[in-house]
């Protein structure tokens, strides 16, 4: 069954910590994107990642990091810098074509608060 | 930036009733697209539409888009209780490597 794991469903930061949320699919897409979202409001634009060993900067980065070792692979860490990570963080991917985005995929989400 | 914004911010309709929800945006676009998210879940695609269609029809919704007046429209037809769900519209602006997500609109189903 393809789809998008995130894990853990929920998290606790102290503080100056650093914190890892998973991202795994299995739909072999080639995109893959981090959101944060705050509540009432909508998605934001953390990293995105367009193929293996690359990725960009999204509209709210500061205080985040990404890798993408794997194609199925897309860890986000929140670091000890990012001084308001309480949020609910979502994984997505797509394929990649031209003329436009085409549809992502969601995963369930990781809340994050702290401690 | 959030590139769509949707209106109403919230709507409560009786089950069996139509639900319409809009949604503008400010740049051009390849395409805009509707997602559905229930309470602590991701989001599930429904509908995309491109800049070159008016209107598309996925079961009981219905999208039209009027490019002229960077606007979109999705209709949901007699509603039920699982409708019940927060509706997002998003456009992928003048590029193809992100889309931008609005606020969206809290749809409440009343049995």
């Amino acid at each position: 069954d393809g789809g998008i794991t995130q894990s853990p469903k929920y998290l606790f930061r102290k503080e100056g910590q650093n914190v890892t949320l998973s991202c795994e699919q299995n739909l072999n897409h080639d995109a893959m994107y981090w959101y944060r979202q705050d509540p009432g409001q909508g998605l934001r634009l953390i990293y995105y990642s367009q193929i293996v060993n690359d990725f960009q900067k999204g509209d709210i980065a500061e205080g985040y990091s990404v890798s993408r070792e794997k194609k199925e692979s897309f860890p986000l860490t929140v670091t000890s810098a990012q001084k308001n990570p309480t949020a609910f963080y979502l994984c997505a991917s797509s394929i990649r074509t031209g003329g436009g985005l085409q549809p992502q995929h969601f995963g369930d989400g990781t809340r994050l608060s702290i401690l | 930036s959030q590139q769509g914004e949707e209106d109403p911010q919230a709507l409560s309709i009786q089950e069996g009733e139509n639900a319409t929800m809009n949604c503008s945006y400010k740049t051009s676009i390849n395409n805009l697209q509707w997602y559905r998210q229930n309470s602590g879940r991701g989001l599930v695609h429904l509908i995309l539409i491109r800049s070159n269609e008016r209107e598309k029809h996925s079961g009981r919704l219905r999208v039209t888009l009027d490019t002229s007046k960077k606007s979109s429209s999705l209709l949901i037809t007699a509603s039920r209780a699982a409708d019940t769900a927060s509706y997002f519209c998003a456009t992928d602006g003048s590029n193809d490597y992100k889309l931008s997500f609005g606020a969206g609109t809290t749809v409440t189903v009343r049995a």
